[in-house]
């Protein structure tokens, strides 16, 4: 069956430290991968969004690495701020073309002062 | 420039009672999405409309679920009858295109009891 797995549920680190979050994904092939962050009661936000052909992507403090041999993407956040805090989530679009997304459970991030 | 628009924010309603979602999405957004997001888990589509046309509802509960986007602007999800299993958050998101970056409203947190 295809799964999309976001591998903590939970995470905290240290303001100052490198956050990473998995993404890891199975039966799908898709064309890129996208992350989200959402905050309590607001909706998920866009922050970044790479191919399958591209190894790696920044954006400011945001890293994303795609692994289509692992089935596997990479979010991290360096320097990680308490403003941070928030629940990140990877989405992925299995039918190229539609962009009907297939969203992970998330990453709930807290940066600790 | 005024983001996806969705209301109510929260409405409690008695099982067995039908319910309502409106979303108007950002100006000049064709594409129009409606997401299910039970706690803790990732958004779920459940139709994408591409102006007036429902594309895809392949994930849309027909027995009881039904959406309309009458003149390719806002639109409208019901439910009827609400069941118990139904309590989730609704989640409208536009985009310019079907390819193009979708954006979030707040959502409608639904409690059916």
């Amino acid at each position: 069956s295809q799964k999309i797995e976001q591998n903590s549920e939970a995470l905290n680190i240290q303001e100052g430290k490198t956050a990473t979050l998995t993404c890891n994904y199975t039966n799908y092939s898709p064309a890129y991968l996208q992350w989200y962050r959402q905050d309590p009661g607001r909706g998920p936000v866009f922050l970044l969004l790479i191919r399958e052909n591209e190894k790696e992507k920044r954006k400011e403090r945001l890293k994303v690495t795609f692994d289509t041999t692992l089935k596997q993407s990479l979010f991290h956040i360096t320097a990680s701020q308490p403003a941070d805090s928030a629940t990140y989530l990877c989405a992925l679009d299995p039918q190229t073309g539609a962009n009907n997304l297939f969203f992970g459970t998330g990453t709930r991030l807290t940066v600790i002062p | 420039e005024a983001g996806v628009v969705q209301s109510p924010r929260y409405k409690i309603i008695e099982k067995k009672q039908p319910v309502a979602f409106w979303c108007n999405p950002i100006s000049g957004h064709n594409t129009l999405y409606w997401y299910l997001q039970n706690l803790g888990q990732g958004p779920e589509l459940l139709i994408r409309y591409e102006n007036e046309e429902a594309v895809d509802d392949s994930q849309l509960p027909k027995d009881r679920f039904s959406a309309e986007r009458l003149k390719g602007v806002d639109s409208t999800l019901k439910i009827q009858p609400a069941e118990l299993g139904d309590s989730a958050v609704y989640l409208c998101a536009s985009s310019l295109a079907p390819l193009e970056t979708q954006y979030f409203g707040p959502g409608t947190r639904l409690l059916v009891l």
